[in-house]
């Protein structure tokens, strides 16, 4: 079993449409939660960071932790064409490990005008 | 201000070439990492380096070896390189925070015909 499993898509939706995209993981010493965009042929972007469980907002964006259930979610509200990207969960545990951090494989996201 | 920098951004070799990528940080970070992404494989760690001086093995070290010359600079030499090498390479450096924020590098397409 995979540390953190995330479903490749491709999700297409129509714009303005309310996104949903999940990860599951394994490892319950797993605190630190980060949602990273990457567009086609760039390098991934933080695009939310959230310690432990609860939920946090950024503009369009809200990221949610559910530790007792080992899942996390990233919400888009009101989403747009420039939001089509490929969006990886990352994790790790308090303190940090010299590694860095874990990925999942990320959802590769496409915003019909 | 540039962040992580990546040198060369697209590359094309023949098997049994070798090869140096060149990555530097300027935001004083102490952690950098070499990735491939392929698809399908989401983001994998080749090496990392938690401080100046040290170097350590990720999850797809083969073929591979790195240097850390200073602080800011940390560098991916295939020595001999193998179409299995065909990748896009990123580098990143992780923050000062102790909770894994990495950031990335535009990344380096490689091409090993």
């Amino acid at each position: 079993q995979k540390e953190v499993e995330q479903d490749p898509g491709p999700l297409s939706v129509p714009e303005g449409a309310i996104v949903s995209l999940n990860c599951t993981y394994s490892n319950s010493a797993f605190q630190y939660f980060m949602w990273y965009r990457q567009y086609s042929r760039k390098g991934p972007e933080l695009l939310m960071y959230t310690y432990s469980s609860g939920n946090k907002e950024d503009g369009r964006f809200t990221a949610q932790v559910d530790k007792s259930s080992k899942y996390i979610s990233l919400f888009i509200r009101d989403s747009q064409p420039s939001d089509s990207a490929t969006y990886l969960c990352a994790m790790i545990g308090y303190g940090g490990g010299a590694d860095g951090l874990t990925f999942g494989k990320g959802t590769h996201l496409i915003i019909q005008p | 201000n540039a962040g992580v920098t990546q040198t060369p951004k697209f590359q094309v070799l023949k098997t049994g070439q070798s090869m140096t990528l060149q990555c530097a940080q300027d935001m004083n970070h102490n952690s950098m990492y070499w990735y491939r992404q392929d698809p399908g494989m989401g983001l994998r760690l080749i090496y990392y380096s938690a401080s100046e001086g040290t170097t350590d093995k990720g999850e797809v070290p083969n073929g591979y070896n790195v240097s850390r010359l200073n602080k800011r600079e940390f560098s991916l030499r295939l020595e001999s390189a193998a179409p299995s090498q065909t990748s896009v390479y990123f580098c990143a450096s992780r923050g000062l925070r102790n909770t894994g924020e990495l950031f990335f590098g535009e990344g380096s397409r490689l091409t090993v015909l």
